[in-house]
């Protein structure tokens, strides 16, 4: 069974503020894909990475895939109160989508 | 461009009724379609998916079923609701290659009372 680990699993800071969240796992993905979700909606896609070592930006939004595709971290620059939301990492196993791995996701609050 | 609807928004049943949850994609054919639970707004548990109308496959037993009557309907069924079905359900679609990405509905809260 694969499992990704989620950290931290909330997140409290001040507009203005950096924060990484990080996503872990034992085993290797063919890719990893990041989604956020606001209170009373579904979540939404913001990124796919499938290459090891591979960083794509969105904004203030970095993302990238570990080297051995175990691993990944987003970092969010001068977080905004926008930016607040379910943020979950999911990984994919180049098979069938419904083998798709979630993790638990980090609650991220950004106060203004 | 392709839309995924899901309703009703919110629902409150008593235990032991029947519950039914519908869930449309627009603009696209053949999708992969799935069925979700979110508890306490944490992570995704899988439910069902199908891949083609009649087609499902089940992930956890549980007090639930689902049906795809159309190629882009996907219905989720209970025929005597317990307690611990209260939950978000999300519907989601997507395209059949590879680890495509789900396109998710708004969901629908239940309360089972």
């Amino acid at each position: 069974t694969q499992l990704l680990e989620q950290s931290p699993q909330f997140l409290s800071i001040q507009e203005g503020e950096n924060l990484t969240v990080y996503c872990n796992s034992s085993s290797v993905f063919s890719s990893l894909q990041w989604y956020r979700q606001e209170p009373g909606e579904g979540p939404v896609l913001l990124v796919t990475v499938v290459t090891g070592g591979e960083v794509k930006k969105l904004k203030r939004l970095t993302f990238q895939f570990g080297d051995a595709r175990k691993d990944s971290s987003l970092h969010i620059t001068a977080a905004q109160p926008g930016d607040t939301g379910l943020y979950l990492c999911v990984g994919g196993s180049g098979g069938s989508n419904y083998k798709l791995t979630f993790g638990k996701g980090t609650l991220l609050t950004v106060n203004p | 461009s392709q839309t995924i609807h899901q309703w009703p928004a919110t629902l409150v049943q008593p235990v032991g009724s029947p519950l039914s949850l519908e869930c449309t994609v627009e603009g696209t054919s053949n999708p992969n379609l799935y069925w979700y639970r979110q508890a306490a707004g944490r992570g995704l548990q899988l439910l069902f998916y199908s891949v083609g109308i009649g087609q499902i496959s089940s992930e956890v037993p549980q007090n639930l079923s689902a049906s795809r009557p159309q190629d882009r309907q996907f219905i989720l069924s209970s025929k005597k609701l317990l307690l611990s079905d209260s939950g978000f359900y999300l519907c989601a679609w997507s395209v059949r290659s590879g680890d495509s990405p789900l396109h998710f509905g708004n969901g629908t809260r239940l309360t089972v009372t």
